[in-house]
């Protein structure tokens, strides 16, 4: 099977501007998360999404949105974007939901100017 | 809320063996997971405990107490590759929600 794919792998925005990035489950999973990795703030939650239904939000600002569409594929925007956005956001799909073990994207590194 | 706490950094010589602890506190509790994340990789699922006792898969293994809120993953056998940081989560009380540890680094010597 293959694994989880995200798209871009790297981003260069400049302040102000928004992002969309994408993620594309492993086939048959249900449920995807997204995280923000920062070298000082390790993995943050951002959302988690089961069957198109966001399940919960991460303490985020409302700047950072998301959607899974029926085929499990989910999207991440992120909307006038600052400095502090600078980060890796990672996806990660689960079968069932359960997020015991979840598997996880190359991810996107996103480097706002 | 929750927390994790782990350890920022361990070294060991290769071929020994690592513990890598992790303590939580969690108002509802579903299980453990560790994952393994190289520079530059992404994280990888490890394992997962959701009762008490060792769980082994090859050289690692992880172990949980829900009594002490406490659980560890240990390596065996060390090997150069095994240099990365490993991460302890939990989910949150209302099961939608993963929380991650801060992440502890290993370093492998040779």
């Amino acid at each position: 099977k293959a694994g989880v794919t995200q798209t871009p792998r790297y981003l260069i925005k400049t302040r102000g501007q928004q992002v969309t990035l994408s993620c594309s489950p492993i086939s048959g999973h249900r449920s995807v998360s997204w995280y923000q990795q920062t070298p000082g703030q390790g993995l943050q939650f951002l959302f988690e999404y089961f069957s198109e239904t966001q399940r919960n939000k991460g303490n985020f600002p409302g700047r950072f949105s998301g959607r899974q569409f029926s085929n499990s594929r989910s999207e991440m925007n992120v909307s006038t974007l600052e400095l502090g956005d600078s980060a890796l956001y990672l996806c990660a799909s689960s079968l069932e939901g359960t997020g015991y073990e979840q598997y996880f994207g190359p991810g996107t590194r996103l480097t706002v100017t | 809320g929750q927390s994790l706490e782990q350890p920022s950094e361990v070294t060991a010589v290769e071929g020994a063996i690592v513990q890598i602890n992790c303590t939580y506190q969690t108002s509802g509790f579903y299980g453990l997971s560790w994952y393994q994340q190289h520079d530059g990789g992404a994280p990888t699922f490890l394992s997962y405990n959701a009762l008490d006792g060792l769980e082994e898969t090859g050289r690692f293994s992880s172990f949980l107490s829900r009594s002490d809120s406490y659980g560890y993953l240990l390596l065996q056998e060390l090997q150069m590759k095994d240099s990365a940081s490993y991460f302890c989560a939990v989910r949150d009380s209302g099961g939608f929600k993963t929380i991650f540890g801060a992440g502890t680094r290993l370093f492998v010597k040779a």
